[in-house]
């Protein structure tokens, strides 16, 4: 257990539709990082937020979005969700933007139909 | 950017070590080199880090090479619940971790 909570556990929705996924970090954590895994995949970054601040994305269109709330807990948006949006969604929290040591959550499996 | 070269699968019979190579030739002198491993459908856990040094936790050891451009994760006696996808990892460009696709590991008794 690594204190770090994500929820929903699973989610089913559909093309077109919204998305929020929500984080809570690990006690002393100000930093999240979000990531996609699809199946046979290994984790693809979305974007990081540190101190309420997003402090790098990765190479995904802006109908991802997030944001970091004042206790650190983040959430993850999806717009207009597409059928390649379904995947394993984790986050993760770490000491710092420089602590490549992350405690990851155990994640929001997500399907789009 | 940041590039790792893992074999696909790997077999280990219980009670004995797991070594588990990795390339990381693109790695520049102050980057850390990480471990991760996913249990099945989980979220990945951490295991170990290192620079240049061998490194050991209760986890597992971690032997760089001295032109760290390979190391190997060794799980010294494995057993059942090892059996999972193993991850080196180490900071991009934009210093995010980048992830490759791992090693399935199976621990066989």
């Amino acid at each position: 257990e690594t204190g770090v909570t994500q929820s929903p556990t699973h989610l089913i929705k559909t093309r077109g539709q919204q998305v929020t996924l929500r984080c809570s970090s690990q006690s002393g954590h100000n930093t999240v990082s979000w990531y996609q895994q699809a199946l046979g995949q290994g984790p693809q970054f979305i974007f990081q937020y540190y101190r309420e601040e997003k402090n790098g994305r990765g190479n995904f269109p802006p109908r991802f979005s997030g944001l970091q709330f004042p206790n650190y807990s983040s959430e993850l948006n999806v717009n207009a969700l597409e059928l390649d949006d379904s995947a394993l969604y984790l986050c993760a929290s770490s000491r710092g933007p420089k602590w490549e040591t992350q405690y990851f959550g155990p994640g929001t499996r997500l399907l789009v139909l | 950017d940041a590039k790792t070269t893992q074999p696909t699968s790997m077999d280990c019979a219980e009670g004995r070590a797991a070594n588990l190579p990795c390339n990381h030739s693109t790695i520049s002198g102050n980057e850390y080199v990480y471990w991760y491993r996913q249990i099945h459908s989980q979220g990945p856990q951490y295991i170990i880090h290192g620079l240049k040094n061998n490194e050991t936790n209760e986890m597992a050891s971690l032997i760089i090479t001295e032109d760290r451009k390979s190391s190997t994760l060794i799980l010294p006696h494995a057993t059942l619940r090892d059996t999972a996808v193993y991850y080196c990892t180490y900071a991009g460009n934009n210093r995010k971790l980048i992830w490759g696709l791992g090693t399935s590991l199976a621990v066989n008794p």
